[in-house]
């Protein structure tokens, strides 16, 4: 059973650019939630896509947008690119809703912003 | 809102040793608790999690950790480590459902050969 794959692994911006992620949820879950690793402030939830809509949403500015389609796959978008958005960013899926807290993670998209 | 507290940023331990890795959760409710472990380069993956019942829970790799409501912890541990155990550990709670999980800030595990 393949896992959870994330797009692309490794992307280098500038600032005021836009990015967009992509994720492949493990076949079969239907939820697809966003975490952003940094080395001060850890992991924070981004937010959470059940069924293409939006479950959650956590504390992060309106740059920051997600979406998921039809076949459970999911894409977050950051535009405007600040330095600080310098982060490894991981997703996750899970059969159920993501607050049951049994998530599987992807390696990650690592984003340098210059 | 919850929160969750790693003391130890960073661990050392000989292989062989005993491990214990500590999280303290903050919450009203009963909380759903998670370890997960990071290997360099790597997503997270879920060792155990506690959800309700025994307080003593098994997990993956030969992990097991204790939930104890009075001291708000949930400690995770192993009798024996080995080299491949060197990793960054987290603990993370999750209750609401309106924030996602929330993770501590990681211990990172050296082993001593």
């Amino acid at each position: 059973k393949a896992g959870v794959t994330q797009t692309p692994r490794y992307l280098i911006k500038t600032r005021g650019q836009q990015v967009t992620l992509s994720c492949s949820p493990i076949s079969g879950h239907r939820s697809v939630s966003w975490y952003q690793q940094t080395p001060g402030q850890g992991l924070q939830f981004l937010f959470e896509y059940f069924s293409e809509t939006q479950r959650n949403k956590g504390n992060f500015p309106g740059r920051f947008s997600g979406r998921q389609f039809s076949n459970s796959r999911s894409e977050m978008n950051v535009s405007t690119l600040e330095l600080g958005d310098s982060a490894l960013y991981l997703c996750a899926s899970s059969f159920g809703q993501g607050d049951t807290g049994e998530l599987f993670f992807g390696e990650g998209s690592r984003l340098t912003v210059l | 809102a919850q929160s969750v507290t790693q003391p130890d940023i960073h661990i050392t331990v000989s292989e062989g040793a005993s491990l214990e890795l500590r999280c303290n959760y903050s919450y009203g409710a009963t909380p759903y608790l998670f370890w997960y472990v990071q290997s360099p380069g790597q997503g997270l993956q879920l060792l155990l999690k506690y959800f309700s019942g025994d307080t003593l829970v098994q997990g993956i790799k030969g992990f097991e950790a204790e939930f104890k409501r009075s001291q708000s912890s949930f400690n995770l541990r192993k009798p024996s480590v080995h080299w491949s155990d060197a990793a960054e550990y987290f603990c993370a709670v999750v209750g609401g459902g309106a924030d996602g999980l929330t993770f501590g800030k990681g211990t990172h595990l050296i082993i001593q050969p």
